[in-house]
Parts: C-alpha cells; sequence; structure tokens
C-alpha cells in the first residue's frame, strides 16, 4: 500500500535534547511538508520541500532543522531552541509542490512532550 | 500573506440535522480551496476541492462546499448529518507564494454528532 508513514507514534524528550521525527513516502511525491497542529491552531508550516537537496522554511521554521537527502524521506529535526516543542507533528507530501491544485496526503503524526 | 478564517471552532449536532460550516480566506490572486477532515483515530484526508469550473462541488460521503468569489468563501454543508461525520474539519488554501503554490489552514472546526 503507498502512503506516508511516521515513527515514532509517541515521543518523549527531556528539555534541552534534540529530537528527530522521521517521515517516509512511497508515493513517489516530489514534494514534502511539515506541519505542527496545536488545539485550537490548526496546522501551521514548519518546512516544506519541492525536491531532493532543496527545502524551505515556512511559518514556524525556528528552532527545527530538516534535510531532504532522498526523494522518500524528510526527516525534522526539534533543536533544544524551539521553546515550545511539545506538540502533535504531521508530515504530508503532495505530487509537486508548484501545483495548486494538488492534494495533500498526510502521515499519522508524532506527539512529541518535551518533559 | 494569505490567512483562512473557520468562524466555528465547535459545532455539536443531533443527527440528521443540517450542517455549514463557515471558512473565508484573504488573498487577492488565483485559489484552490480544500477541505479536509480528520476522523477519531485516522489520518487528514481529503473531503472536497475547488479549482475551476462549477462553484458548487461535491465531496465524499453527501458533503459539498460552494466557492463564492466575491464573498471570499468556501462554506462547508451537508443536509443531515451522522454520528459517523464526528471529526475535526480543516478548510486550506493553495495561493502562489514566491514561485510555488503553499497551502495554508485554518484553525480548524471540532464536530461533534450526537446520536
Amino acid at each position: 500500500d503507498g502512503g506516508i508513514t511516521q515513527s515514532p507514534k509517541y515521543l518523549f524528550r527531556k528539555e534541552g535534547q534534540n529530537v528527530t521525527l522521521s517521515c517516509e513516502q512511497n508515493l513517489n511525491h516530489d514534494a514534502m511538508y511539515w506541519y505542527r497542529q496545536d488545539p485550537g491552531q490548526g496546522l501551521r508550516l514548519i518546512y516544506y520541500s519541492q525536491i531532493v537537496n532543496d527545502f524551505q522554511k515556512g511559518d514556524i521554521a525556528e528552532g527545527y532543522s530538516v534535510s531532504r537527502e532522498k526523494k522518500e524521506s524528510f526527516p525534522l529535526t526539534v533543536t533544544s531552541a524551539q521553546k515550545n516543542p511539545t506538540a502533535f507533528y504531521l508530515c504530508a507530501s503532495s505530487i509537486r509542490t508548484g501545483g495548486n491544485t494538488d492534494t495533500q496526503y498526510f502521515g499519522p503524526g508524532t506527539r512529541l512532550t518535551v518533559l | 500573506a494569505q490567512s483562512v478564517s473557520q468562524h466555528n471552532h465547535h459545532v455539536i449536532l443531533s443527527e440528521a440535522a443540517s450542517l455549514e460550516l463557515g471558512c473565508n480566506y484573504s488573498y487577492g490572486g488565483t485559489v484552490n480551496l480544500f477541505w479536509y477532515v480528520q476522523y477519531p483515530g485516522q489520518h487528514l484526508q481529503l473531503l472536497l476541492k475547488y479549482f475551476s469550473g462549477d462553484p458548487l462541488v461535491k465531496g465524499i460521503k453527501g458533503f459539498e462546499a460552494e466557492f463564492i468569489k466575491s464573498k471570499f468563501s468556501f462554506n462547508l454543508r451537508k443536509p443531515s448529518v451522522q454520528w459517523s461525520d464526528t471529526a475535526e474539519y480543516f478548510c486550506a488554501v493553495n495561493a502562489r507564494s514566491g514561485g510555488s503554490y503553499i497551502p495554508t489552514f485554518g484553525r480548524g472546526t471540532s464536530l461533534i454528532v450526537h446520536p
């Protein structure tokens, strides 16, 4: 089955530690995205990538970093510089970023709790 | 920058009641509009989308939405809701940002349908 996988489902970290969230897709999509979902705030775009080895900041990129070394993988690192990292993180992909009609396909999400 | 407003944050209905969820966007250029739904425990998924043609768009599970350009609106409707429609609903806009179309999501509406 084609889709997006995110691991782990739940993640706990101590304050001050960096943590990396995994996102893999086998849909052969060019574009991938990371969102943060907080209650009452909807989805906010952290980073997106249109092609391998290229990525752009979204609306709330501070304290996060990404890489796109392979088409199917787009890991997100939550660094210690992120002031409020506890949240639900969603990864998504679409056939291409430039396509204005493109539907986004979402993974199951990772819930990160920083203690 | 574009923005998306969803006016109803929490909606509680009884089965068979009619539903209308408001969505307004702020962007003067060409937009493409989406409604996504997140059922409890499931991935966020596409409900329907508009990109051209008939402004009344039909989606899955009996949902429809009407694009009214003059009002910058894309309201979601269903004549008779079911308990299984309990979910969180997100309106989204793909609008041009630089050379690409980047999605912007509203804050979401939580719908609870009582049997």
